[in-house]
């Protein structure tokens, strides 16, 4: 059975940081384009970041570049997300995705909550 | 605002056809591939069509999709009460290199 949990969610203060996990299981990772959505209350879904398959190459969202970092370990099928100087705006349910030729998997998500 | 624009919302009866747009530019869907997404409160989104018009196993042919030019449809045919969702569009963006995703279209079945 495919599986995708994030972890590492939370609530933390403005300028503050966090590191989400996703654990992969069921499926060949390392054969996965992985990404990391998100959907802030009362918002619709908004991309954050994806990595490749062998995480050579990664791309950003304008609004978290320079302040996240997606990362992925093959040898532990895991997904991370390094978020800092974190805003209010960020505060959303993070979810993690993996994608490869149809195939399409979704975690249940992480919440994230930044505030004062 | 999104940079893909979608209705925010549609409606029909059971059994019903509702089409839901996607709107873009030369830099995403002129040039590449939409997908479609269906997200149900509290639940984890859903593809239901990948590549413009390629339905994953599992889903009906009640759903399809396809595009013309700068713009993605997604077409629901027969629709039932179970299809009340979100429904998001998504493509790649050449000129800003981000995924983009619509803005959401609200389906009620009434």
């Amino acid at each position: 059975e495919v599986e995708l949990v994030e972890s590492g969610g939370g609530l933390v203060q403005p300028g503050g940081s966090l590191r989400l996990s996703c654990a992969a299981s069921g499926f060949t990772f390392n054969e996965f384009y992985m990404t990391w959505v998100r959907q802030a209350p009362g918002k619709g879904l908004e991309w954050v970041a994806n990595v490749k398959e062998d995480g050579s190459e990664q791309y950003y969202a304008v609004s978290v570049r320079g302040r996240f970092t997606i990362t992925r370990d093959n040898a532990k099928n895991s997904l991370y997300l390094q978020m800092n100087s974190l805003r209010v705006e960020d505060t959303a349910l993070y979810y993690c995705q993996g994608y490869n030729s149809g195939q399409d998997y979704w975690g249940q998500g992480t919440l994230v909550t930044v505030s004062s | 605002q999104s940079v893909l624009t979608q209705p925010p919302s549609v409606s029909a009866a059971p059994g019903q056809k509702v089409t839901i747009s996607c709107s873009g530019s030369s830099s995403n869907i002129g040039k590449y591939n939409v997908f479609w997404y269906q997200h149900l409160p509290g639940t984890a989104p859903k593809l239901l069509i990948y590549e413009t018009d390629k339905r994953p196993s599992g889903i009906p042919d009640r759903f399809s999709g396809s595009k013309s030019g700068t713009s993605g449809t997604l077409d629901i045919t027969g629709v039932q009460t179970g299809d009340e969702a979100e429904y998001y569009c998504g493509t790649w963006d050449i000129r800003l290199s981000v995924w983009l995703f619509g803005g959401g279209t609200k389906l009620t079945v009434l």
